[in-house]
C-alpha cells in the first residue's frame, strides 16, 4: 500500500526546535519530489517547501526560508523538516505529500502530524 | 507567494451543480496550466480531485471538473451529493519551483 506517515509533531516552546520525519512505503521514495504542507487550525493549505528526488535543491516559501530545513534520506525512505526558532504562528498541523510528474501535483498525502508552539 | 483568492463558502443543493472559483495572478493561474484541486474532509488528508486544470486521476467521480480562464479556475461539481460536503482548495504551480495554495472553500449541502 502506498502511504506516508509523519512523525515528531508536539509541543515546543516559542524559539523552540523540531524536527519532524516522514516514512514512505509502497511506492520507490527516490523517483519523486517531496514536499511539506502545513494547515494551521481553522485555516488553509499553505506549501513550505520542497525537495528534488536526489536532494540536491530545495525550495522554499519566502516567509520561510531560513528558519526551517527540508531533506531526505533515499536509503531510509524517509523526508524531514528541521524547523528552529519556532513562533506562534508555526502552530500547524504537518502534512507530508508527494509530488508527482504524472500529475504535476501532489498526489499522496499523509494523516499530518501537530505541531503546537506555546509556552 | 500570494494565496490564491477562493470564496469562503459555497452551497448547493442535491442534484444541483456548483461551481467554485480560484483566482491567481498571472504569474501563477494565468500562467502555467498546473492547477488543482484538492478535497479535505474534517480532521482528514486532503486528496487529489483534479490535476492540471481539467484532468482526474482514476477513481474521482467524473461529477468532478475543472476549467480555467486567464487568472481564474474553477472547480464545478455537478449532480451534488450529501458525501461532497467538504472543503475544496485550489492549487497552482508558481514557478521556480515553489506552489501555491488557495484559502479553501466550505462546500454545503442543503
Amino acid at each position: 500500500e502506498v502511504q506516508l506517515v509523519e512523525s515528531g509533531g508536539g509541543l515546543v516552546q516559542p524559539g523552540g526546535s523540531l524536527r519532524l520525519s516522514c516514512s514512505a512505503a509502497g511506492f520507490t521514495f527516490s523517483d519523486h519530489r517531496m514536499t511539506w504542507v502545513r494547515q494551521a487550525p481553522g485555516k488553509g493549505l499553505e506549501w513550505v517547501a520542497s525537495v528534488k528526488q536526489d536532494g540536491s535543491q530545495s525550495f522554499y516559501v519566502d516567509s520561510l526560508r531560513g528558519r526551517f530545513t527540508i531533506s531526505r534520506d533515499n536509503a531510509k525512505d524517509s523526508l524531514y523538516l528541521q524547523m528552529n526558532s519556532l513562533r506562534a504562528e508555526d502552530t500547524a498541523v504537518y502534512y507530508c505529500a508527494r509530488w508527482t510528474a504524472d500529475y504535476k501535483a501532489f498526489d499522496i498525502w499523509g494523516q499530518g502530524t501537530m505541531v503546537t508552539v506555546s509556552s | 507567494q500570494s494565496a490564491l483568492t477562493q470564496p469562503p463558502s459555497a452551497s448547493g443543493s442535491p442534484a444541483q451543480s456548483v461551481t467554485i472559483s480560484c483566482t491567481g495572478t498571472s504569474s501563477d493561474v494565468g500562467y502555467y496550466n498546473y492547477v488543482s484541486w484538492y478535497q479535505q474532509y474534517p480532521g482528514k488528508a486532503p486528496k487529489l480531485l483534479i490535476y492540471e486544470v481539467s484532468k482526474r486521476p482514476s477513481g474521482v467521480p467524473d461529477r468532478f471538473s475543472g476549467s480555467k480562464s486567464g487568472n481564474t479556475a474553477s472547480l464545478t461539481v455537478s449532480g451534488l451529493q450529501a458525501e461532497d460536503e467538504a472543503d475544496y482548495y485550489c492549487s497552482s504551480y508558481a514557478g521556480d519551483s515553489t506552489w501555491v495554495f488557495g484559502g479553501g472553500t466550505k462546500l454545503t449541502v442543503l
